[in-house]
C-alpha cells in the first residue's frame, strides 16, 4: 500500500498569511493527488485534484503543485473560513490512502 | 439537486452485521465509480472500498476484505455496503462518496453527510 505523509500535523497562522502543507508518498503517484478540505462535523470538500487542478467554485487562493512522491498545498492568504482540517488523498492505485491530516488553526 | 446520502447505520454488537446504504440523485448514478470511506471518531480517512459503474470491479481496503461487500443497484441509483462480522475498529462515520476521474484514476467530488457505525456490546 502506498503511504501518505502529511507535515505539519497542526498549523497555526493568522488571517492573512500564507500557510503551505506538505504531503510525501511512499513511492511515485505521478500526480494523481487530491487535496480535500473537512470542518467539524462535516464531509469532506475536494478543493484540488491532479496535483494542481483546481475544483470547480473553490477560491483561487487555494493552490496546489508537485509529481512524483511530494505535493505541496498553499493557501496564499488566510480567510477565516479556512480554519479546518486538510487531507491529501493518492488515487494512483488501489487501496487509495489519505494523509493523517494537517489541522489549521488559529494563532 | 446533485446529492448521495447515507442511511443504514447503527448500534450492532461485535460480530453482527449491517447493511449501509447510499441513495444518488442529480447525476448519472450508473456512469460513476463509487466508494465509502470511513473516519473514526476524532481520527483521520480511511478509503474502505469501491465500485466500479458497471459493479463489475469491486476493491477493497485489507482492513475489509472479506468481511464487507460492495455492491450497487444502477436501478434504484443506490450503493450498498453489506458488513459482516463487524469488530470494534470498525466503528466510525461511513461516508457514500462520488468519484471522478479517468481510467482508473478516481478522486471524490461529492460527498454525503455520513452514517455513524457503533460496533459495541
Amino acid at each position: 500500500d502506498i503511504q501518505m505523509t502529511q507535515s505539519p500535523s497542526t498549523l497555526s497562522a493568522s488571517v492573512g498569511d500564507r500557510v503551505t502543507i506538505t504531503c510525501r508518498a511512499s513511492q511515485s503517484i505521478s500526480g494523481w493527488l487530491a487535496w480535500y478540505q473537512q470542518k467539524p462535523g462535516k464531509a469532506p470538500k475536494l478543493l484540488i485534484y491532479k496535483a494542481s487542478s483546481l475544483e470547480s467554485g473553490v477560491p483561487s487562493r487555494f493552490s496546489g503543485s508537485g509529481s512524483g512522491t511530494e505535493f505541496i498545498f498553499t493557501i496564499s492568504s488566510l480567510q477565516p473560513d479556512d480554519f479546518a482540517t486538510y487531507y491529501c488523498q493518492q488515487y494512483n492505485s488501489y487501496p487509495y490512502t489519505f494523509g493523517q491530516g494537517t489541522k489549521l488553526e488559529i494563532k | 439537486e446533485v446529492q448521495v446520502l447515507e442511511s443504514g447505520g447503527g448500534l450492532v454488537q461485535p460480530g453482527g452485521s449491517l447493511r449501509l446504504s447510499c441513495a444518488a440523485s442529480g447525476f448519472t448514478f450508473s456512469s460513476c465509480v463509487m466508494s465509502w470511506v470511513r473516519q473514526t471518531p476524532g481520527k483521520g480517512l480511511e478509503w474502505v472500498s469501491g465500485i466500479s459503474g458497471s459493479g463489475g470491479s469491486t476493491y477493497y481496503a485489507d482492513s475489509v476484505k472479506g468481511r464487507f461487500t460492495i455492491s450497487r443497484d444502477n436501478s434504484k441509483n443506490t450503493l450498498y455496503l453489506q458488513m459482516n462480522s463487524l469488530r470494534a475498529e470498525d466503528t466510525a462515520v461511513y461516508y457514500c462518496a462520488k468519484g471522478r476521474g479517468i481510467y482508473n484514476y478516481w478522486y471524490f467530488d461529492l460527498w454525503g453527510r455520513g452514517t455513524l457505525v457503533t460496533v459495541s456490546s
